[in-house]
């Protein structure tokens, strides 16, 4: 089982709709979780980040986080051609040394079509 | 000023060329990291210093030697790569080895010929 895991897609949502993604991870020791956006050839951009079970909110987007169900997803209001892109999901993981280590899913692409 | 800088943007190098990538941040983050990402692959972690010193190598080969001269800056030297070493090498940065936001530079892509 990997530790991080997500759906590799491609999801294809039309324009204005709400894209959904998901991840799963392993380490119930796992304390903060994180989405990064990865355009096509370039590096990725943290976007979202949560702690605590419950729903944040960031302007059109939205993390989820079920610790007890092992489970992150971010929501997407209003997709918009532009968040075409993967999604990465990671996954805080503090090993022996205590030294900060980021578990990073497979990646979800999302295609968002006019 | 969230920025990572990295240079340069791609190179191309020879089997046997020794070459540096170069990494920059002018946040204040005591934590760097250098990662190598594979075309359709998530990032893999290479290297961790936190305070100038380094923290974390993740088993990887000689031939990728990481540096930290000071705070700021974070160099990887290259040395005798293979064809497969080819990818987009990404520095990251965070407030400290604990914090667990990291803030990754544009990447330099790599071709091994």
């Amino acid at each position: 089982q990997k530790e991080v895991e997500q759906n590799s897609g491609p999801l294809s949502v039309p324009e204005g709709a709400i894209a959904s993604l998901n991840c799963t991870y392993s380490d119930r020791g796992s304390q903060s979780f994180f989405w990064y956006r990865q355009y096509s050839g370039k590096s990725p951009e943290l976007i979202m980040s949560i702690y605590s079970n419950g729903d944040k909110e960031d302007g059109r987007f939205t993390a989820q986080l079920n610790k007890a169900s092992q489970y992150v997803s971010l929501l997407i209001r209003d997709s918009q051609p532009s968040d075409s892109a993967t999604y990465l999901c990671a996954v805080n993981r503090v090993p022996a040394g205590g030294y900060n280590k980021l578990i990073f899913g497979a990646g979800t692409r999302l295609a968002v079509h006019p | 000023d969230t920025e990572v800088t990295q240079t340069p943007k791609h190179l191309v190098m020879g089997m046997t060329n020794k070459k540096s990538l170069k990494c920059e941040q002018h946040m204040g983050h005591r934590a760097m990291y250098w990662y190598k990402q594979k075309a359709k692959k998530p990032p893999e972690l290479m290297f961790v210093y936190s305070y100038e010193k380094l923290s974390i190598n993740e088993s990887v080969p000689s031939r990728f030697s990481p540096e930290c001269p000071n705070s700021s800056l974070l160099n990887l030297h290259l040395h005798a790569l293979q064809p497969e070493d080819s990818a987009l090498y990404l520095c990251a940065s965070s407030q400290e080895s604990r914090a667990y936001e990291q803030y990754f530079g544009p990447g330099t892509r790599l071709t091994v010929t």
